[in-house]
């Protein structure tokens, strides 16, 4: 039973489209995360929800809404992608004082 | 502002030799602190974590860790590699108190020859 899920787990598209992404955690945690992982590895903390408010936006392009419907689930609409945008993007969900769990991650391929 | 400094963006080592792993943070408050293991095309495993309770961190896979406040530093260490242990590490440091974000290193990638 997986803890947190994103779909799709691939995404390839054209420079202009609008996508989106969505992760549903079943693990009754209060908070969720979109983390950005560039082609360095590194990992870049985009938005952070607690409860389907939003609590840190970081400085990400507002072609990029999240939407969280409820606190199990928060998704990420990406309006007008470019090239730049590529990029590995994973959900996180954590709960009061424990560790963050991560969803498998959506690759996603601006052409 | 929290920070965390993985020293070494590749380690080599031999299967059955000592891993050691570099982290120090920074963090004006108490920090939680943790490891991550990022395997190819997967996600973020958890490791082993320290929340203020016992300095030297046990976890998964055999890996431990120790929290050194006088030296800011959280090292990985796993007494002997193992091929599978190859893998790209994280190290990440959040607030100890309300939803917090975590901050990462920048990564270290573990190469184990035979």
């Amino acid at each position: 039973d997986t803890a947190v899920s994103q779909t799709p787990k691939y995404l390839v598209t054209q420079m202009g489209n609008d996508k989106s992404i969505k992760c549903e955690q079943n693990l009754g945690h209060d908070t969720m995360y979109w983390y950005k992982q560039d082609s360095k590895k590194f990992l870049k903390i985009m938005f952070s929800y607690n409860n389907k408010e939003l609590i840190i936006n970081e400085t990400v392009p507002n072609r990029f809404s999240p939407k969280s419907p409820d606190k199990a689930h928060l998704n990420l609409h990406i309006n007008s992608l470019e090239l730049g945008d590529s990029a590995v993007y994973f959900c996180a969900s954590r709960g009061e004082g424990t560790e963050a769990f991560f969803g498998q991650g959506t690759r996603l391929t601006v052409v | 502002a929290q920070s965390v400094t993985q020293l070494g963006s590749h380690v080599s080592v031999s299967e059955g030799a000592l891993v050691l792993l570099r982290c120090n943070y920074s963090s004006s408050v108490p920090p939680y602190l943790f490891w991550y293991v990022q395997y190819p095309n997967q996600g973020l495993q958890l490791l082993l974590k320290y929340t203020s309770a016992a300095t030297l961190v046990k976890g998964i896979n055999g890996f431990e860790a120790e929290f050194k406040k006088s030296e800011t530093s959280f090292h990985l260490t796993k007494p002997s590699a193992h091929m599978s242990d190859a893998a790209e590490y994280f190290c990440a440091v959040s607030r100890n108190t309300g939803f917090q974000k975590l901050v990462f290193g920048t990564g270290t990638r573990l190469l184990v020859s035979p």
